[in-house]
């Protein structure tokens, strides 16, 4: 069955340290997406990608890195920089057009 | 620009009474509009979407919503609210020529025995 992949599911980072959240898609999307979740709150949109090799910064970029070497993968990473990384990332894409998002399952990211 | 509110942080119904969750919108041109639920620590899922035609749009698990193009409404309902519909509800717009999604904030809907 066709779908995005996100792992880990729980991940765990220290301070000063960079970690990397894998995204995966198998539906053939040429758009993917990272939004980050606060607890009980909305979405934010890090970093989003449109075609391979192209990405654009969302409204809260500072202290992330993307990127799209192929279309199926687009993988996230919270670098030291990011003060406050402790959140719930989401992945998502779409084929365009009017068709919405799938997403993944999402990481859940705690810093220790 | 495209936006979207949901003027409700949280909706608290009955079991078996039915249920609203409200969703304005401001677009230029056609307006594009979803529903998407998330149970907890999960991703979100889709429940239904309005592009043209009928203004009562039905989906997943029995949610149906209306346009109301006047109103510049997308309320989400169902006639009989089930615990198990206790989750997070998203209404989002379609912005732009990339057809990207603009999120309102999000409803918590608990759904009391």
């Amino acid at each position: 069955d066709g779908g995005i992949t996100q792992s880990p599911k729980y991940l765990f980072r220290k301070e000063g340290q960079n970690v990397t959240l894998s995204c995966e898609q198998n539906l053939n999307h040429d758009a993917m997406y990272w939004y980050r979740q606060d607890p009980g709150q909305g979405l934010r949109l890090i970093y989003y990608s449109q075609i391979v090799n192209d990405f654009q910064k969302g409204d809260i970029a500072e202290g992330y890195s993307v990127s799209r070497e192929k279309k199926e993968s687009f993988p996230l990473t919270v670098t030291s920089a990011q003060k406050n990384p402790t959140a719930f990332y989401l992945c998502a894409s779409t084929r365009g057009g009017l068709y919405g998002y799938t997403f993944g399952s999402g990481t859940r990211l705690t810093v220790v | 620009a495209q936006s979207v509110a949901q003027p409700e942080d949280q909706v608290n119904v009955a079991e078996g009474n039915p249920l609203t969750v409200k969703c304005t919108y401001s677009v230029s041109g056609n307006p594009y509009l979803f529903w998407y639920v998330q149970y907890p620590n999960r991703g979100l899922q889709f429940l239904l979407k309005y592009i043209t035609g009928d203004n009562l749009v039905k989906g997943s698990y029995g949610f149906e919503a209306e346009f109301n193009k006047s109103q510049t409404s997308f309320h989400l309902k169902k006639p009989s609210a089930l615990v198990s519909d206790s989750a997070l509800y998203f209404c989002a717009v379609i912005q732009g020529s990339n057809y990207q999604l603009i999120w309102g904030a999000g409803t918590k809907l608990i759904i009391k025995p």
